[in-house]
C-alpha cells in the first residue's frame, strides 16, 4: 500500500539533545513537508522540499534541521537550539507542480522534551 | 502573504441540526483543501476545490468554494456524533500553503 510513514510514534528527548524524526514515503511524490502543531492549534510549516537535494525554510525553521538526499525520505532533526520542542510532528507529501498540491500526511511523530 | 481565517474556532452543535464553518482568505487562489483530525491523530483528506464554484460532497458534509468572495464553506447536513473532530482548511497559491487555525467541532446527542 502507497503511503507515508513516519517514525516512531512518540520520542523523549533530554535536554540539549538532537534527535531525528524519520518520514518515507512510497508514493512517488516530488515534495515532502514538516509541520509542527501545538495542541489545540494549527500547523505551522518547518521546512519543505520540491526536490531531491533542495529545500526551503517554512515560517519557524529556527532549531531544526533538513536533508533531502532520496526522493522518497525527508528526514527532520530538533537540534538543541529548538528551545521548546514539545509538539507533535506531521511529516506531508505531495505531487507538486502547477496542477494541485493536495498534500498527504503521515501518522506523526509525538516528541516530549524531559 | 497568504492568511487564512476560519470561523469559528469552536463548535458545539446537537445531533440533527445543519451548520457551516468558513473558510476566508487574503489573496487570490483557485485551489482549496478540507481536512479532518481526530484527537491525537494526522489528518485526513476530504475535499480538494479547483476551480470558482466547485463544489463537493460526501456523506453529511459538503464544501464549495466562491474563488472571488476568496471564500470556502464547509456544511453539516444532519450532525452525528461520529463528525466530531476538528477541520481544517488549506489554500494553496503558487505553492504557498497555509492552513487555517481548525474548527473543533463536538456534536452531541
Amino acid at each position: 500500500d502507497g503511503g507515508i510513514t513516519q517514525s516512531p510514534k512518540y520520542l523523549f528527548r533530554k535536554e540539549g539533545q538532537n534527535v531525528t524524526l524519520s518520514c518515507e514515503q512510497n508514493l512517488n511524490h516530488d515534495a515532502m513537508y514538516w509541520y509542527r502543531q501545538d495542541p489545540g492549534q494549527g500547523l505551522r510549516l518547518i521546512y519543505y522540499s520540491q526536490i531531491v537535494n533542495d529545500f526551503q525554510k517554512g515560517d519557524i525553521a529556527e532549531g531544526y534541521s533538513v536533508s533531502r538526499e532520496k526522493k522518497e525520505s525527508f528526514p527532520l532533526t530538533v537540534t538543541s537550539a529548538q528551545k521548546n520542542p514539545t509538539a507533535f510532528y506531521l511529516c506531508a507529501s505531495s505531487r507538486s507542480g502547477r496542477v494541485y498540491n493536495e498534500q498527504f500526511f503521515g501518522p506523526g511523530t509525538r516528541l516530549t522534551v524531559l | 502573504e497568504l492568511k487564512v481565517e476560519q470561523n469559528p474556532l469552536f463548535l458545539s452543535m446537537q445531533e440533527g441540526k445543519n451548520y457551516t464553518i468558513y473558510c476566508n482568505y487574503s489573496t487570490t487562489s483557485d485551489r482549496l483543501y478540507w481536512y479532518r483530525q481526530d484527537p491525537g491523530k494526522s489528518l485526513e483528506s476530504l475535499f480538494v476545490l479547483l476551480s470558482n464554484g466547485a463544489v463537493k460532497q460526501e456523506g453529511r458534509l459538503m464544501a464549495s468554494l466562491d474563488t472571488k468572495a476568496r471564500l470556502s464553506t464547509l456544511h453539516i447536513t444532519a450532525a452525528v456524533h461520529d463528525l466530531s473532530a476538528t477541520y481544517f482548511c488549506a489554500v494553496d497559491n503558487n505553492n504557498d500553503m497555509r492552513f487555517g487555525a481548525g474548527t473543533r467541532l463536538t456534536v452531541k446527542p
